[in-house]
């Protein structure tokens, strides 16, 4: 079974700092999507960024870019000129190649605090 | 475009009663999911559709809980009797498919509270 772990609970960051979420997963997959989700606290989750595991490049949205290592299977999430709006868990999440077996699994989140 | 829809957005009930939650995904969207969500945890799934199809319930608690997803679009998750433990977020959310590449998109969520 595949495991996401986040070992940051929370985090803090000044507004237009940067700021990197950690995330590491375990999987015997090959080919498999990882992707960060965000819950602010009205707490709809939305789709931050996603990675293909067989794609080497670095997935790029706006403010928000992934660091993907598959050899050490760690996929942190950097976010650049932070904004109040930013404030919410982060939810890192492993899925597998698809098909019926296929489901998300999730890290435990990071609580993420945009201070002015 | 509407998101995924939910309600009631709160319930407050006591124990052994039972409750039951609605989710309307977005349309055209085939597969639906509902995770349940404790405080200061991640979502974890409890049941996947495809259509009207269960395909994966290997995770719902069948003794007490129970879904259905009539003619493959709205869904209604119940629990009969509830327990104290059952207090959490239900989340329902939906993807055009089942392949991993799609996007799934999520409700605001039903937070149970059983007194």
């Amino acid at each position: 079974a595949q495991t996401v772990t986040q070992s940051q609970p929370e985090m803090s960051v000044q507004e237009a700092e940067t700021v990197t979420l950690s995330c590491t997963y375990d999987t015997s997959e090959n080919n498999y999507y990882l992707f960060w989700y965000k819950q602010p606290p009205s707490r709809q989750m939305i789709l931050v960024i996603r990675q293909e595991a067989y794609k080497q490049q670095n997935a790029t949205e706006n403010r928000f870019s992934v660091n993907f290592q598959k050899a050490a299977k760690s996929f942190s999430l950097k976010i650049s000129d932070s904004q109040l709006g930013d404030t919410a868990m982060y939810f890192c999440a492993f899925g597998g190649s698809g098909g019926s077996n296929y489901k998300l699994t999730f890290g435990k989140g990071t609580l993420l605090t945009v201070n002015p | 475009e509407a998101g995924v829809v939910q309600s009631p957005r709160y319930k407050i009930i006591e124990k052994k009663q039972p409750v039951a939650f609605w989710c309307n995904p977005i349309s055209g969207h085939n597969t639906l999911y509902w995770y349940l969500q404790n405080l200061g945890q991640g979502p974890e799934l409890l049941i996947r559709y495809e259509n009207e199809e269960a395909v994966d319930d290997s995770q719902l608690p069948k003794d007490r809980f129970s879904a259905e997803r009539l003619k493959g679009v709205d869904s209604t998750l119940k629990i009969q009797p509830a327990e104290l433990g059952d207090s959490a977020v239900y989340l329902c959310a939906s993807s055009l498919g089942l392949a991993a590449q799609e996007t799934q998109y999520f409700g605001p969520g039903t937070r149970l509270l059983v007194l």
